[in-house]
């Protein structure tokens, strides 16, 4: 069975302590990693897309990366405003289309 | 650019009531579907389509029907609402084949009573 498990589930940092969130995944045809941003009250926010091992992708202080079972978003010096819940999704070749199977996330507070 | 805009915001419905979820997107995305959202599960695929007149079903397709006769619009209807359908729904949009990311809408927060 397909999983996504995310790790913490919760995330307390104070300004400029970086860390790292944790995606691992067991999904046979992994054909996408996606990492999304969800403010409350809002609707996830698109972040990357990551294809296969080795692969990173940077966004001002964010940066994903990628190995054969499992992705880490890096948050370098994060600020209050990067508060959030950051959620993992894989596309599986099994899937229709471009569906998406999510994690559950890392609600991400950042304290001043 | 209005993106994908759903309607309404917040809904109470009774057991047993029908209601429709609106969604439409202005960007001629091909693809649309619907997510729930409840806490500690994570995003649930509902139903999808890949285009005008096609649609096919998700992870939890029970309780729920769609159409598309547009490529801008992709409804959700709740036949007969029970509590287990108290949820926020999220519609979300992209072209096919290209891995951009979906675009979502700000969510329905729907309450079954």
């Amino acid at each position: 069975e397909d999983q996504v498990t995310q790790s913490p589930e919760a995330l307390r940092l104070q300004e400029g302590e970086s860390s790292s969130l944790n995606c691992s995944y067991t999904v046979s045809g992994l054909r996408g990693l996606f990492w999304y941003r969800q403010d409350p009250g809002k609707g996830p926010e698109f972040l990357f897309t990551l294809y296969s091992a080795g692969e990173e992708k940077e966004k001002e202080r964010l940066k994903a990366t990628l190995t054969k079972k499992e992705s880490f978003l890096h948050i370098t010096a994060p600020k209050p405003e990067d508060s959030a819940t950051y959620l993992c999704a894989v596309r599986r070749s099994r899937s229709g289309a471009n569906n998406l199977f999510f994690g559950t996330g890392t609600r991400l507070t950042v304290i001043p | 650019n209005a993106g994908v805009t759903q309607t309404p915001k917040f809904q109470v419905l009774k057991t047993g009531q029908s209601m429709t979820l609106q969604c439409a997107q202005d960007m001629n995305h091909e693809y649309m579907s619907w997510y729930r959202q409840d806490p500690g599960m994570g995003l649930r695929l509902i139903h999808y389509s890949v285009g005008a007149g096609i649609t096919d079903q998700g992870e939890v397709p029970n309780g729920y029907n769609v159409s598309r006769s547009t490529t801008e619009d992709f409804p959700l209807r709740l036949l007969s609402a029970a509590p287990s359908q108290t949820s926020v729904y999220f519609c979300a949009s992209s072209y096919l084949g290209v891995d951009y990311g979906y675009t979502f809408g700000s969510g329905t927060r729907l309450t079954v009573v």
